[in-house]
């Protein structure tokens, strides 16, 4: 089955602790982005690549980290400096600029 | 940046009935595309749509992309149950999508 997976589901962590969050696409897109959505809110991307080891930031990348060393995965790092992490956070791809297929979606809480 | 206004901001309606929600923007895109996000899931496409004036169904669903390319409808017929989640509407810019804030829809059955 092609699809995008983000692992885990539900994370919890310690404030002052840095976390990844992991997605894999084996959909073949060259391009892979992060989004981080609050409750009763849009989303808002945070990172995103276009190819392999080069990527971009979004209009939220402060506190956030990425890399993109292979074509199928795009792992997101969630700093200590970021002041508000708990949120939902969805994985997206694409092969073009227009249509993105999300995962299911990691629900992240910082305590 | 960019911004999509989306509404209602929230429908509660009777199953069976028509739904009716929108899109509009200050700029020109011409590109949009509506999404639906279930409770605890990521969005998924629905509709895309490329070419003003452009109407375009998928099932109970129909799509226009608006003249002036500056807005978009989204209609859903005979709602059922399992209608019920977020509706977004995004366009694009550049390598990137930008999201309006949704349209919770909920049914009652």
């Amino acid at each position: 089955d092609g699809g995008i997976t983000q692992s885990p589901k539900y994370l919890f962590r310690k404030e002052g602790q840095n976390v990844t969050l992991s997605c894999e696409q084996n959909l073949n897109h060259d391009a892979m982005y992060w989004y981080r959505q609050d409750p009763g809110q849009g989303l808002r991307l945070i990172y995103y690549s276009q190819i392999v080891n080069d990527f971009q930031k979004g209009d939220i990348a402060e506190g956030y980290s990425v890399s993109r060393e292979k074509k199928e995965s795009f792992p997101l790092t969630v700093t200590s400096a970021q002041k508000n992490p708990t949120a939902f956070y969805l994985c997206a791809s694409s092969q073009t600029n227009y249509e993105q297929y999300f995962g299911p979606g990691t629900r992240l809480t910082v305590t | 940046g960019q911004q999509l206004n989306q509404s209602p901001q929230s429908m509660f309606i009777q199953e069976g009935e028509d739904v009716s929600m929108n899109c509009t923007s200050s700029s020109i895109f011409n590109t949009w595309l509506w999404y639906k996000q279930e409770p605890g899931e990521g969005p998924v496409l629905l509709i895309a749509l490329y070419k003003a004036g452009e109407l375009t169904s998928n099932g109970r669903l129909t799509a226009q992309f608006g003249i002036t390319r500056k807005d978009s409808f989204l209609n859903i017929s005979a709602s059922i149950p399992s209608d019920v989640g977020i509706y977004f509407c995004a366009v694009s810019y550049g390598n990137k999508l930008v999201f309006g804030a949704g349209t919770i829809l909920r049914v009652k059955s």
